[in-house]
């Protein structure tokens, strides 16, 4: 089954406590993405890779890392979380860029809690 | 910033009715897509017009892209319950490299009344 995965489902931690989310798909897609959905300010575009070894930055990027080093992974990785940081994240795949009218496939989401 | 915005913020309507929603954006674009929410879940995919089509159709969804005024309406006829969800727009907006951001509104909440 075409799928998008992120582990954890739900995580909380504390301030300051290093911690990654995974994203896999299965698709074979060359670009992926991640968001955070914040009540009243919808998705908001945390990083995006185009394909391997190839990330840039989207809308919101502070206090967010990303790597790509396979085509199928495209992990989140919060060095020092901070309650601001609290939010519901997802991430999502398409086989291209959004600019080649292609459709995103998303992950069922994070939901993180920073104390 | 925000590309996209929807209008209204929450619409309720009656099972059977047609269900309109808006999007405006900002800047010229490729495509823009609508996607669906259900409570807390990732968002499906549902149809995307391209920046020189004016109407597309999909089942029940019914979608209009005005360049000229930036704006994009969808439509969902007959609704039922099981269209109660949150609606986003999203739109292509430029990066270093061409328009490989994605930008979403801040969607519509839809509920439709038994």
């Amino acid at each position: 089954e075409a799928q998008v995965t992120q582990n954890p489902r739900y995580l909380i931690t504390v301030t300051g406590k290093k911690l990654t989310v995974t994203c896999s798909q299965n698709m074979n897609h060359e670009y992926m993405s991640w968001y955070r959905q914040d009540p009243g300010l919808g998705l908001r575009q945390i990083y995006y890779s185009m394909n391997v070894e190839v990330t840039d930055k989207g809308d919101v990027p502070e206090g967010y890392k990303v790597s790509r080093k396979e085509k199928r992974n495209f992990p989140l990785i919060l060095e020092s979380p901070s309650p601001n940081q609290t939010s519901l994240y997802f991430c999502a795949s398409s086989l291209s860029r959004p600019g080649g009218s292609y459709e995103q496939y998303f992950g069922p989401g994070t939901r993180l809690t920073v104390t | 910033s925000q590309q996209g915005e929807e209008d209204p913020q929450a619409l309720s309507i009656q099972e059977g009715e047609n269900a309109t929603m808006n999007c405006s954006y900002k800047t010229s674009i490729n495509n823009l897509q609508w996607y669906r929410q259900n409570s807390g879940r990732g968002l499906v995919h549902l149809i995307l017009i391209r920046s020189n089509e004016r109407e597309k159709h999909s089942g029940r969804l019914r979608v209009t892209l005005d360049t000229s005024k930036k704006s994009s309406s969808l439509l969902i006829t007959a609704s039922r319950a099981a269209d109660t969800a949150s609606y986003f727009c999203a739109t292509d907006a430029e990066g270093d490299f061409g328009n490989e951001k994605l930008t979403f509104g801040t969607g519509t909440r839809l509920t439709i009344i038994p």
